[in-house]
């Protein structure tokens, strides 16, 4: 099934980088892209991006291009996620994600399984 | 792309039926891809409840079942029972390729 491990709570100030990680474990990471996707305070969410597990394919949403960038370190089987030029609005809990999917008929299902138990990002001066 | 559709609040009490929506457009909910939902309590990470449009997550109580219509998805829990006041989320590919969409939660309450 597998399971995702993120490392701990960020405080930075505005203007600054963060950079999170995510150790992915039981399961071939090789097989499966990895999706970050953050909350803020008593908010929704919302989807930042997705790395493929080769590290050379990425793709980020439209509100963090230029400031997010993810890597793999595929000698440690972990994923990471950096976001720079912090503002207050980036205050928030961030959260990969393994992504699945499979074609159903002419349809295709993508979802998000497992999560990381999430990293809060603080930004603050 | 704006967020899926999904009423804030849904409530009921124990033993009822409630369902929660989650409306897009042809371009998400409505074209090729299946809405996954997710539930989440407060101060943990989301969990997988229901993924290919209509199939239970593994260990996902059969009293929560999914299905489709048009541009709206809907998620239905039966039974209702005090452990499954939480918040609820829906999630589309939004129709483009590497991009998708969250609907903006729905907290149910179990009265």
């Amino acid at each position: 099934q597998g399971q995702l491990v993120q490392s701990g709570a960020e405080v930075k100030e505005p203007g600054a980088s963060v950079k999170v990680s995510c150790k992915a474990s039981g399961y071939t990471f090789t097989n499966y892209w990895m999706h970050w996707v953050r909350q803020a305070p008593g908010q929704g969410f919302e989807w930042m991006g997705v790395i493929n597990p080769g590290g050379d394919i990425t793709a980020y949403a439209q509100n963090f291009h230029g400031r997010v960038t993810m890597t793999w370190d595929t000698s440690t089987t972990t994923v990471y996620m950096e976001l720079s030029g912090l503002k207050s609005e980036d205050t928030a809990t961030y959260y990969c994600a393994r992504d699945n999917s499979v074609v159903v008929g002419t349809a295709t299902s993508w979802w998000f399984d497992p999560w990381g138990q999430g990293t809060l990002v603080t930004v603050s001066s | 792309q704006s967020a899926l559709t999904q009423p804030a609040s849904v409530s009921g009490s124990p033993g009822q039926s409630i369902t929660i929506s989650c409306t897009g457009t042809s371009s998400d909910v409505g074209s090729y891809s299946l809405v996954s939902w997710y539930q989440q309590h407060p101060g943990k990470a989301p969990k997988l409840m229901i993924y290919e449009g209509t199939k239970r997550s593994f260990g996902v109580s059969d009293r929560f079942s999914a299905s489709k219509s048009g541009n709206t998805a809907s998620l239905t829990i039966s039974g209702l029972q005090g452990e499954d006041e939480a918040d609820y989320y829906c999630c589309s590919h939004a129709g483009t390729t590497f991009s998708w969409l969250f609907g903006g939660g729905t907290k149910v309450t179990v009265l």
